[in-house]
């Protein structure tokens, strides 16, 4: 079955980076984009950005411009998001997602990865 | 971006009852997504293109809608359907959620 498997949680810096990895399954993985989602404890979803594992391009929300950095390795059918200069703002549970190709949903989750930032 | 506004924020609703919760949106979208959450979990695609139930969903639940006001609703609450229930949309970029309605069995 369709399966998107994320590691596992992450206790970091203030200032640090830190790269989340999100390895699909059951798929062929360069058929679909991946995408990310952040969510703080308590609050809604944001869309952060997608990729296109079959070129590696790229497309962001603005707020993410500068913040997060996805790339995939095709060889192993594993996506990645590394976050940059982090702050208590950045600490959330992250997840990658897959959308269907046709209405704009998002059919298949990870588990998700909480991030939590502190010194 | 378009910015979607659900409510109520918190519905709490006794079992065997008839429940909706709206979502409406800052400029007209084509279809509306629904999501269930429970604590601890992530989202599950719960109605997508505003009225197709997806794999597993029971059938007390149904969408509805058009242009900037949608609605998911359940014909009789039952405890398992306590949870967050979040709309989006992606008629435009970026895609975005509303804030979520937590529905509470009382």
């Amino acid at each position: 079955q369709v399966q998107l498997q994320q590691s596992g949680a992450e206790l970091v810096k203030p200032g640090a980076s830190v790269k989340l990895s999100c390895k699909a399954s059951g798929y062929t993985f360069t058929s679909y984009y991946m995408y990310w989602v952040k969510q703080r404890p308590g609050q809604g979803l944001e869309w952060i950005g997608e990729i296109n594992p079959s070129n590696g391009g790229t497309n962001f929300n603005e707020k993410f411009k500068s913040k997060a950095t996805l790339t995939v390795d095709k060889s192993s059918s594993t996506a990645y998001m590394q976050l940059s200069s982090l702050t208590s703002e950045d600490s959330a549970v992250y997840y990658c997602t897959r959308a269907d190709g046709y209405y704009g949903y998002f059919d298949v989750w990870g588990a998700g990865t909480t991030v939590t930032v502190s010194s | 971006q378009i910015v979607l506004s659900q409510s109520p924020a918190i519905l709490s609703a006794s079992p065997g009852e008839k429940v909706t919760m709206t979502c409406r949106a800052s400029s007209s979208v084509s279809y509306m997504h629904w999501y269930q959450q429970k604590p601890g979990s992530s989202p599950k695609p719960w109605i997508y293109a505003t009225s197709n139930l997806a794999s597993g969903v029971p059938a007390r639940f149904s969408g509805s809608g058009s242009g900037t006001s949608y609605s998911l609703t359940i014909s009789r609450v039952e405890a398992e359907d306590a949870a967050t229930y979040y709309c989006q949309q992606w008629s435009s970029n970026p895609p975005t959620f509303g804030a979520g309605t937590k529905l509470e069995l009382k």
